[in-house]
């Protein structure tokens, strides 16, 4: 079966760089049309599509986060890491990996990893 | 950018009663090469992530009950849960996978009354 598991720090300091890991089995990177994306949901807030990475290493983005943003992903290890640049404590939030495909919903979601910025 | 929008925010529904949630996209999300729309609802409960219940507007996930159902087309859509349940309290929240970036609408939170 598919699982997902999103892990990185929990705690960063504000202008520090973040970076996730989500680690995936169940599917392969490398199957047309596949795509791991991360999504984010700050305390009591709604969710926010943050980036996407396809089989074919086809990069998008949230146009309001890109230039914080980097997606990438490592086949070999079955993960997909995601960089975010100049922390805030309005980037507080639990971060998800989730699964889907090329123009499909997503399916398959991690248990999220909660990153709170503070000094 | 699509903008989702939904309504209302929360609503409070009996046990057995309809509760209704719109959604509407700021640009079409149907693909009129396939006749789809590109727009999933998801229920998320407290402390967990949330979990895809219907696809291209209407099609239920697999093991979804019956009593959630999608409908619409273009840029405006509906979730309707017939017959509320107390396991239907959560968040509710539609998104477009027409274009990238995917977005989400604010969601809609359903409580009992």
């Amino acid at each position: 079966q598919i699982t997902l598991k999103e892990s990185g720090p929990t705690l960063v300091k504000p202008t520090q760089t973040l970076t996730l890991t989500c680690t995936f089995s169940g599917f392969s990177l490398t199957t047309f049309g596949v795509g791991v994306g991360w999504i984010r949901q700050p305390p009591g807030k709604a969710l926010e599509w943050l980036a996407l990475i396809y089989w074919n290493d086809d990069a998008r983005y949230s146009s309001s986060l890109r230039s914080r943003l980097t997606i990438t992903m490592d086949t070999s290890k079955n993960q997909v890491v995601l960089i975010m640049t100049n922390m805030d404590p309005v980037d507080t939030a639990t971060y998800y990996c989730a699964h889907t495909n090329s123009s499909a919903p997503i399916d398959y979601w991690g248990q999220g990893t909660l990153v709170t910025v503070s000094s | 950018d699509i903008v989702m929008t939904q309504s209302p925010d929360s609503l409070a529904v009996s046990l057995g009663e309809r509760a209704t949630i719109s959604c509407r996209s700021s640009q079409s999300v149907l693909y009129t090469s396939n006749n789809k729309n590109y727009l999933a609802w998801y229920q998320q409960k407290p402390g967990q992530p949330p979990k895809l219940l219907i696809y291209w507007a209407s099609t239920r996930e697999s093991g979804v009950p019956d009593r959630f159902s999608g409908s619409g087309s273009g840029t405006a859509f509906t979730l309707t849960i017939s017959s509320l349940q107390a396991e239907d309290v959560a968040v509710y929240y539609c998104q477009q996978y027409y274009t990238s970036p995917l977005t989400f609408g604010g969601g809609t939170k359903v409580e009992i009354k």
